[in-house]
């Protein structure tokens, strides 16, 4: 089955300054990797997703890039305010096949943007 | 207002004693699920469902049940909770095979 493995686990920037959130996956035949945030006490929330045959996207100050032949994807936040702080997860899926109900998470990683 | 209600929030209960969450969504989904939460493991699936009927084992599906008799509604059962199953539950929805999510609110469960 699909792994993914998430870096780094805690990430603490300074207000304005650029963070980067790291993910490897080990199925190839995945293709959608969504990014979720999860404020305190709250549900997760899709703040951006990337499917296999698009390398970047972005959206306002939050960008996903991806590199299929390494396997890997990532998540910039850029000029991060204090409200960026939360727990950020990314995940992994095949959108055919037998099993496309699986979504496979990333273990988190708890962003703290310091004023 | 589309959303994913479950419910309890909270439950407290005693070793081996059944208990269901419930979960249900008006967004009118095809694709249900359950996930666990635990600090430092991030979101384990445990249980999808396809439709009506359809169901399949997550990553994580030992100790767990469930159901999907009607579109809307996808209940979470323990017949035996035990310590180990105390967590952070959250059902999920979506319309098209597993994209783009919807998260319920969660539920504490704590298993003494």
């Amino acid at each position: 089955g699909e792994n993914v493995e998430q870096h780094p686990s805690t990430l603490s920037v300074q207000e304005g300054d650029s963070a980067v959130i790291k993910c490897t996956y080990s199925d190839s035949a995945s293709n959608y990797f969504p990014w979720y945030k999860q404020e305190l006490g709250k549900r997760p929330q899709l703040i951006i997703d990337i499917r296999s045959n698009v390398g970047e996207k972005k959206d306002q100050r939050i960008a996903v890039t991806l590199n299929k032949t390494a396997k890997h994807f990532s998540l910039h936040i850029t000029e991060t305010q204090p409200e960026d702080s939360a727990v950020y997860f990314c995940a992994a899926k095949r959108t055919g096949g037998t099993s496309y109900g699986k979504l496979t998470f990333g273990q988190g990683t708890i962003l703290t943007v310091h004023p | 207002e589309a959303q994913v209600t479950q419910n309890p929030r909270y439950l407290i209960t005693v070793t081996g004693k059944k208990l269901t969450v419930t979960c249900s969504q008006n967004m009118n989904h095809e694709y249900m699920s359950w996930y666990r939460q635990d600090p430092g493991l991030g979101l384990r699936q445990i249980y999808y469902s396809m439709n009506v009927e359809v169901t399949d084992k997550g990553d994580v599906p030992e100790g767990y049940k469930v159901s999907r008799k009607e579109k809307r509604n996808f209940p979470l059962i323990l017949e035996s909770p035990s310590p180990n199953q105390t967590s952070l539950y959250f059902c999920a929805s979506s319309l098209y095979r597993g994209v783009g999510y919807t998260f319920g609110s969660g539920t504490r469960l704590t298993v003494v």
